[in-house]
């Protein structure tokens, strides 16, 4: 089982719409949960961390859920901009610990 | 945007032949990092440094090697390049500010290709 596994995708959205990802982990030791963006043949860039209480910058939205090793990214209000490749992403092993990421979910935002 | 830079960005090499991907950065991150990631695949931790003179094997296995010398420099080398080297490699570093050490901020990469 991989370490953190994601919706496979790809989502293909209009413009506007709501689209949701999800992401479960097997370490119940993880410590900290992220979201990165990774645009078509680019680097990851950080989108957001995730907070056990749930945050949200934007139009973006982030959940954790510990008890069930979830995490969920909504996007509202979807733009073309945010065609890309979202990549969950989990750390253990406190302040040195590593980051284990996912394979990603795909979204392509379509006028 | 993050100051870490790679090169080359794209390399054809034939098989055999010793190669060296740079990577520096500017933000004096003492946690550097190498990644490797295949079209469609996650990326896979290589190699990691907390330091200089630090160096430490990541969780797949590489026939590559890594130095760090100095703070901003962390290079990694193929003895020996073959075609089961050809893939994308990352570099990354993260800092120690309470706010940012958890965010690694990514080079744009070597595309790498072996004949």
């Amino acid at each position: 089982r991989k370490e953190v596994e994601q919706d496979p995708g790809p989502f293909n959205v209009p413009e506007g719409a709501t689209v949701a990802f999800n992401c479960t982990y097997s370490n119940s030791a993880s410590q900290s949960f992220f979201w990165y963006r990774q645009d078509c043949r680019k680097e990851p860039k950080l989108l957001m961390s995730v907070y056990s209480s749930g945050n949200e910058d934007g139009r973006f939205t982030a959940q954790l859920n510990r008890a069930s090793q979830y995490i969920s990214l909504l996007i509202r209000d979807s733009k073309l901009s945010d065609s890309a490749t979202y990549l969950c992403v989990v750390k253990y092993g406190g302040s040195q610990g590593n980051l284990i990421f996912g394979k990603g979910t795909k979204l392509s935002v379509k006028p | 945007e993050a100051d870490i830079y790679q090169t080359p960005r794209y390399l054809v090499i034939g098989t055999g032949k010793k190669i060296t991907l740079e990577c520096s950065q500017t933000m004096g991150h003492d946690k550097m990092y190498w990644y490797q990631q295949d079209p469609g695949m996650e990326l896979h931790l290589i190699h990691y440094s907390y330091g200089v003179n630090s160096t430490e094997k990541g969780d797949l296995s590489s026939e590559s090697t890594v130095s760090r010398i100095r703070t901003e420099h962390f290079p990694l080398t193929l003895e020996s390049a073959r075609p089961s080297h050809t893939s994308q490699y990352l570099c990354a570093s993260s800092g120690k500010e309470i706010y940012t050490y958890n965010e690694q901020f990514f080079g744009p990469g070597t595309r790498l290709t072996v004949l």
